[in-house]
């Protein structure tokens, strides 16, 4: 079974500061990791995902997530917050393979302020 | 029209109503997804279709009932709904299950629904 933490349903950051979402995970099997962004009245747009390989991941508008097993996290990271980056940022897991554990169990989300 | 669209994108019923929504994709995958989003509250995975059959239903009430009468459309009839059933309600698709990918979900942009 797998399961999500997002620690901070609301961050707030001033623009031009760095910005951290945290996100643990909890997964039986190895995981598959995803980091969604939803602005207000929008669905879910994929900003990043972990599947093998290379364990510091890139993805759109800046940000970037890195996986670590020994902690099992998979933080969301951006150098510099942009006022656009204001939404609410969800963290997801997979078990990688068929079943029910292909199913993404999503965190609760944070919701990320960008102050002038 | 490309990736998952969703219609209506706003819906207003009263309780004693039948409506329908509708979602639909366009990128080849053979697996969809219905999700409930309410405010405060997690993202709550309400059915899930692979291959065009149903296999998974989270004790979702029975006023709820999704049809996939193919790979590209999905359906969730609704009936007699409760004001609480007021959401976002927000359709995915992905490759199926074991299939190539790595359950990555693409979500539509939602359709708002107030229940009065």
């Amino acid at each position: 079974a797998q399961s999500v933490t997002q620690l901070g349903s609301h961050v707030s950051v001033s623009e031009g500061a760095l910005v951290l979402l945290r996100c643990n995970y909890s997964s039986s099997v190895p995981p598959y990791l995803f980091w969604y962004v939803q602005y207000p009245n929008q669905g879910l747009q994929l900003l990043l995902k972990y599947t093998t390989g290379a364990t510091l991941v890139k993805g759109i508008n800046g940000f970037e997530a890195e996986f670590k097993k020994s902690e099992t996290s998979f933080h969301l990271t951006k150098p510099s917050a942009h006022m656009s980056d204001a939404a609410e940022y969800f963290c997801a897991v997979s078990g990688g393979y068929g079943g029910s554990q292909g199913n993404l169990i999503f965190g609760k989300g944070t919701k990320l302020s960008v102050k002038p | 029209e490309t990736g998952v669209t969703q219609t209506p994108r706003h819906l207003v019923m009263g309780m004693t109503n039948k409506k329908s929504l509708k979602c639909e994709q366009h990128l080849g995958h053979n697996a969809m997804y219905w999700y409930k989003q309410s405010a405060k509250k997690p993202l709550e995975l309400m059915f899930v279709y692979s291959l065009e059959e149903r296999v998974e239903n989270n004790s979702v009430p029975s006023r709820f009932s999704p049809e996939c009468p193919n790979s590209s459309h999905l359906f969730l009839h609704l009936h007699t709904l409760q004001p609480e059933d007021s959401a976002l309600y927000l359709c995915a698709s992905s490759h199926p299950f074991g299939g190539p990918g790595d359950n990555e979900q693409f979500f539509g942009p939602g359709t708002r629904l107030t229940v009065l």
